[in-house]
């Protein structure tokens, strides 16, 4: 248990469909990110989120949405998926986002569960 | 292009021994690197850091080793368990957007009893 909990665990969804994937964390961190997992390929970051703002957007298709209405929740809707979004899909959070000093212990990023998204 | 490689992406090792773990980066401006060590089912949980001004970094049976100038680091895990059978990824940052964890492939490292 990391203190970071996404629902749900498995998604099947057709193309045409509109879901959405849940994250929480309940370590009082302030920074939160979307993280993509296919198979053979490492970690790629999609979005990340300090004090419920967007910093980071790593030219992921509009078809991904992000939404971080508190600290503690992140939120990522998906319409109109194609077939090769098919994948795990990783919320994370940290201490803090800190611009430009470099990290220290504590900025580690600890990872939910995942949900592995399958579209068909 | 990719920035963190692990280039092993298996490993298997008897329980008891010593499993080494290696990754190499070409991004001259990371300078701090992280190990996750992922179970089935599961997400990534962190495993042991170093930050680029030290070399080594020892926590309980897990050690890193970092060599700068070969761009270089690997996870020593002493003695080996059968619940170390994982995958494990190195990860790596750079100044100034640490939040910006680039993972390399991961290493399905299995211990045998």
């Amino acid at each position: 248990e990391t203190g970071v909990t996404q629902t749900p665990r498995h998604l099947v969804m057709g193309m045409t469909n509109k879901k959405s994937l849940k994250c929480e964390q309940h370590l009082g961190h302030n920074a939160m990110y979307w993280y993509k997992q296919s198979a053979k390929k490492p970690l790629e970051l999609m979005f990340v989120y300090s004090l419920e703002e967007r910093v980071e957007n790593n030219s992921v298709p509009s078809r991904f949405s992000p939404e971080c209405p508190n600290s503690s929740h992140l939120f990522l809707h998906l319409h109109t998926l194609q077939p090769e979004d098919s994948a795990l899909y990783l919320c994370a959070s940290s201490q803090d986002y800190i611009r430009g000093t470099g990290l220290k212990k504590g900025t580690e990023a600890f990872f939910g569960q995942g949900t592995r998204l399958t579209v068909v | 292009d990719q920035q963190v490689k692990q280039n092993s992406p298996s490993l298997s090792v008897q329980e008891g021994r010593i499993s080494i773990l290696n990754c190499d980066y070409t991004n001259s401006m990371f300078d701090y690197f992280l190990w996750y060590k992922k179970y089935p089912a599961e997400g990534p949980t962190f495993l042991i850091s170093i930050s680029s001004i030290k070399d080594k970094n020892e926590d309980g049976r897990f050690t890193v080793f970092l060599n700068k100038s070969a761009k270089h680091l690997s996870l020593h895990i002493v003695p080996s368990q059968p619940g170390d059978s994982a995958v494990y990824f190195c990860a790596a940052s750079a100044r100034g957007s640490n939040y910006k964890l680039t993972f390399g492939k991961g290493t399905l490292l299995t211990v045998n009893p």
